[in-house]
């Protein structure tokens, strides 16, 4: 079956601009997570949603940075007025289970350099 | 808070070598620990996972034990291939939670 599939797999933003990221998870996958991770760095939590809900956003660097998963399936993770530290690879995951046993299925990323 | 510390890169082993790769971790109460890893052009898969002290996880040859009084869980495989070449993190997920606590990743070379 499909994976985690994200789009674009590479953004290119001017500073200022607003993108937005899409998740598409795993079918019937309840939870779904968003990552940033910087070159040469581990992956850092940013949200994770249980269906529609956004449980925990604690990760999200600033008010810039918006995500939503309205109809408990496909996320988006939006970025207003971007800066240079916004670059960086945004990675979602998906798991079937509600509760957390780490086992998350990570999609391939999606790039993102703003210049 | 939760940290996770793993051994930096790259590791270059010629093929058949035997492969260590050290995590140690610091969190609070008893995490679940995991090893994911990246091949190239790919994303994250798991790898392996621990969920208590000296429980063993292991897969496609590969090995990690969690030890509660070293807070460590290293990675090792007997007779690594070129088709290891990867990169592999080192995570933690505390109890309750959903977000998981990630190292910064160590590449691995493997060569003929």
């Amino acid at each position: 079956g499909a994976g985690v599939s994200q789009s674009p797999r590479y953004k290119v933003a001017k500073r200022g601009q607003d993108v937005a990221l899409r998740c598409d998870p795993i079918s019937g996958h309840v939870s779904l997570f968003w990552y940033q991770q910087a070159l040469g760095q581990g992956p850092e939590f940013l949200t994770y949603f249980q269906n529609e809900a956004q449980l925990d956003k604690s990760g999200l660097p600033s008010d810039r940075f918006f995500a939503e998963r309205p109809e408990g399936s496909v996320s988006t993770l939006k970025i207003q007025r971007t800066q240079q530290e916004d670059s960086a690879v945004y990675l979602c995951a998906s798991s079937f289970r509600r509760t957390g046993n780490g086992e998350q299925y990570f999609g391939p990323g999606t790039r993102l350099t703003v210049t | 808070g939760n940290s996770v510390t793993q051994m930096e890169g790259p590791v270059t082993l010629s093929e058949e070598a035997f492969l260590t790769i050290n995590c140690t971790y610091t969190a609070t109460g008893y995490p679940s620990l995991f090893w994911y890893v990246q091949y190239p052009g790919e994303g994250l898969q798991l790898l392996l996972k621990a969920t208590k002290a000296d429980d063993k996880g292991s897969n496609k040859g590969f090995e990690a034990t969690y030890r509660k009084e070293t807070t460590s869980f290293h990675l090792e495989k007997g007779s690594v291939q070129v088709s290891d070449s990867a990169v592999y993190f080192c995570a933690l997920l505390t109890g309750g939670g959903n977000k998981l606590t990630f190292g910064t990743g160590t590449q691995l070379k493997v060569e003929l």
